[in-house]
């Protein structure tokens, strides 16, 4: 089957850097992907990483090393507004069938 | 864009009862997926579609869930009938690849009582 491991919360202070890693377990694996979710919205595509690296967006940055089955989002300056639910996502191949499963998501909370 | 569109927004109803969820998808995206979010399972892919065709449904609970695409600009789950533990937010989401960023809609919270 398919795991993915990523802490159920995290803390911050305004302006600072944090980063939420995220562990999978499965076969088949073509790429992670990461999602933000604010409180009664809709997840929100952050970054895609299929190869090994950093992909940079603005504050946001994603990293991937496959041969570690780990990656982890990275957010600079945090502002306030960036408290929301962060969840990662693999795809991976199954049965002929391109599937992905989301994390259970990282609960971040950014303090004044 | 309007974005990918879901309706209704809020549903409550009866158990027993039909529940239809109807999504627009981005013009030109043609990839297509149900997710359902609940608190226990988090977020769930129920099925996809490309290009209006059912790929993968295996994520679908029970025969008693449905999906359709008749069209590039149109689809919709059904619940027949509805239970209590159908209870959750339903959200559509579509994609120019299978590998790429999803789009959501805002997503359509149930309540079967």
């Amino acid at each position: 089957g398919q795991s993915l491991e990523q802490p159920s919360e995290v803390t911050a202070v305004e302006g600072a850097i944090v980063q939420i890693n995220c562990t999978y377990q499965t076969s088949g694996f073509y790429g992670l992907s990461w999602y933000q979710q604010h409180d009664g919205g809709a997840p929100t595509f952050l970054s895609y990483n299929a190869l090994d690296g950093l992909e940079e967006t603005g504050r946001f940055s994603s990293f991937l090393s496959r041969s570690d089955s780990y990656g982890y989002l990275l957010l600079q300056e945090l502002q306030m507004k960036d408290s929301a639910s962060y969840f990662c996502a693999v795809i991976f191949m199954n049965t002929g069938f391109q599937k992905l499963v989301f994390g259970t998501g990282t609960r971040l909370l950014v303090s004044p | 864009d309007a974005g990918v569109i879901q309706s209704p927004r809020h549903e409550v109803t009866e158990m027993g009862q039909e529940v239809t969820l109807r999504c627009k998808p981005i013009s030109g995206h043609d990839y297509l997926f149900w997710y359902r979010q609940t608190m226990m399972r988090g977020l769930e892919l129920l099925i996809y579609f490309n290009n209006n065709v059912p790929i993968d449904d295996s994520g679908m609970p029970e025969d008693r869930f449905s999906a359709k695409m008749p069209n590039a600009s149109f689809s919709t789950l059904k619940i027949q009938p509805s239970e209590p533990r159908d209870s959750a937010v339903y959200f559509c989401a579509s994609s120019l690849a299978r590998a790429g960023g999803q789009f959501f809609g805002p997503g359509t919270r149930l309540t079967v009582l």
